[in-house]
């Protein structure tokens, strides 16, 4: 049964440029979540993905886009890029009403921004 | 969305059972309450999840009292690799959720 999978698993970037970071869900799954998560803190949500649709966002600007595609896989995008966006962005899937939803973890992307 | 408060960090002896709680004041009727283990630079792992009462796996056991505002998480002979941040959160189900974390439990264990 094969987890969730992230790529790439590292990246470096310059200020200004724009991310494209990708996620695979675990099998059965039908939600996708995204977290940004930096040195020391919790994850923080940044958006959720059902039926190809933004259903839930926190608190995070219109810089951070996504997608989720039929086959429930999901993309996060970043534009103009800047150095607080240095983060581990985490991937979670979940399915929809399965007990207590829980989410499941990819092992994350390291966004480095320079 | 149900605020979770926990300790910042605790130490426990290789061999020795500990318990992390959380405090859940605000918990809505349908909230679960899960339980996740993070190392440094990895995602977080699921280890328990729970209504109400007491659930049990292979890892370890999460006791919740009858008004739902508390839980917590026995994690039973711990060894060093135990050591890691550990997260209490508190989602409800239905169709629409969205997670919410504190800093979580830094757990160091000490040979």
């Amino acid at each position: 049964d094969a987890g969730v999978t992230q790529s790439p698993t590292h990246l470096i970037k310059t200020r200004g440029q724009q991310v494209t970071l990708r996620c695979s869900p675990k099998s059965g799954h039908d939600t996708v979540s995204w977290y940004q998560q930096a040195l020391g803190q919790g994850p923080q949500f940044i958006f959720q993905y059902y039926e190809e649709e933004e259903r839930q966002r926190g608190n995070f600007p219109d810089r951070f886009s996504g997608h989720q595609f039929p086959n429930y896989s999901s993309e996060l995008n970043v534009n103009a890029l800047l150095l607080g966006d240095s983060a581990l962005y985490l991937c979670a899937s979940s399915l929809v009403g399965g007990e207590g939803e829980t989410q499941y973890f990819g092992p994350g992307t390291r966004l480095l921004v320079l | 969305l149900a605020k979770t408060t926990q300790p910042i960090s605790m130490d426990s002896y290789e061999g020795q059972e500990v318990n992390i709680t959380c405090s859940h004041n605000n918990i809505a009727t349908n909230d679960y309450i899960t339980w996740y283990q993070q190392f440094p630079s990895q995602g977080p792992r699921f280890i328990i999840q729970g209504y109400k009462t007491k659930v049990t796996n292979e890892v370890a056991s999460l006791f919740i009292p009858a008004d739902r505002k508390s839980s917590t998480l026995s994690l039973p002979r711990v060894s060093l690799s135990d050591t890691a941040v550990y997260y209490c959160l508190v989602a409800s189900s239905g169709g629409y959720q969205k997670v919410t974390f504190g800093i979580g439990t830094k757990l160091q264990v000490i040979p």
